[in-house]
């Protein structure tokens, strides 16, 4: 089946760093990726929808210019996270969606586990 | 607008008994319907997806929901639980089959 990969699976930083988190499609292309946060025992939210070759899509509440999305490619959509605060610790996740097949599925990497101190 | 609520925030079963996790939607148009499993340290996995070709859908492992439109309900039941089948369970719906909304999640522990 598809798999989708983050990177890292964990991080740890200080408040006012900046985070990058990667999210690649492996075995496929996507133009659209989705990137959600979950926080413990939540579920999850969508955040963003970020489009490739073009200015990702932020849901209500979410900060542009808090969390900088770039899919420069077919298989990679990046999210900063910028001067990260406590707040911003949360378990972040990408979905891609495959356009090889009929069912628009998404696929779901593993999660990013971030950690601000 | 779409969303779900998922009736139990937390199922425990004993191995080899059925597993029922509940789901209610509500939706402004003919929404497509999922269940997604999540094991720790790993990625959302699709369990099966309703997109109105029949009631009863039949997903992987066993699992398979059916969807009541007069309930506005989409149930996820296996008959036999495993050890294996311990993990999150998300109850989703989509109008469009591009913005997912999930449900708040049930959490299955499988009893020895």
């Amino acid at each position: 089946g598809a798999v989708v990969s983050q990177h890292p699976s964990w991080v740890i930083c200080k408040s006012g760093t900046s985070v990058k988190i990667e999210c690649r499609s492996l075995d496929f292309q996507a133009t659209t990726m989705f990137w959600y946060r979950q926080f413990p025992k939540q579920s999850l939210m969508l955040m963003a929808t970020s489009n490739e070759g073009s200015k990702a899509t932020y849901e209500q509440g979410v900060e542009k210019d808090k969390f900088l999305i770039n899919h420069a490619s077919l298989t990679l959509s990046t999210l900063t996270v910028t001067s990260a605060h406590p707040e911003d610790s949360s378990f972040y996740i990408c979905s891609a969606r495959d356009l090889g097949t009929s069912t628009d599925t998404q696929y779901f990497g593993p999660g990013t586990r971030l950690t601000v101190l | 607008a779409q969303s779900v609520t998922q009736l139990d925030s937390h199922v425990s079963v004993s191995e080899g008994t059925p597993v029922l996790l509940r789901c209610n939607y509500s939706s402004s148009y003919s929404p497509s319907l999922f269940w997604y499993v999540q094991h720790p340290n790993k990625g959302l996995q699709l369990l099966l997806k309703y997109t109105s070709a029949a009631t009863l859908v039949k997903g992987i492992n066993g699992f398979e929901a059916e969807f009541k439109k007069s309930e506005t309900s989409f149930h996820l039941t296996k008959p036999s639980a495993h050890m294996s089948d311990a993990a999150e369970y998300f109850c989703v719906v989509s109008e469009d089959d591009y913005k997912l909304s999930f449900g708040a999640g049930t959490t299955v522990t499988v009893r020895a």
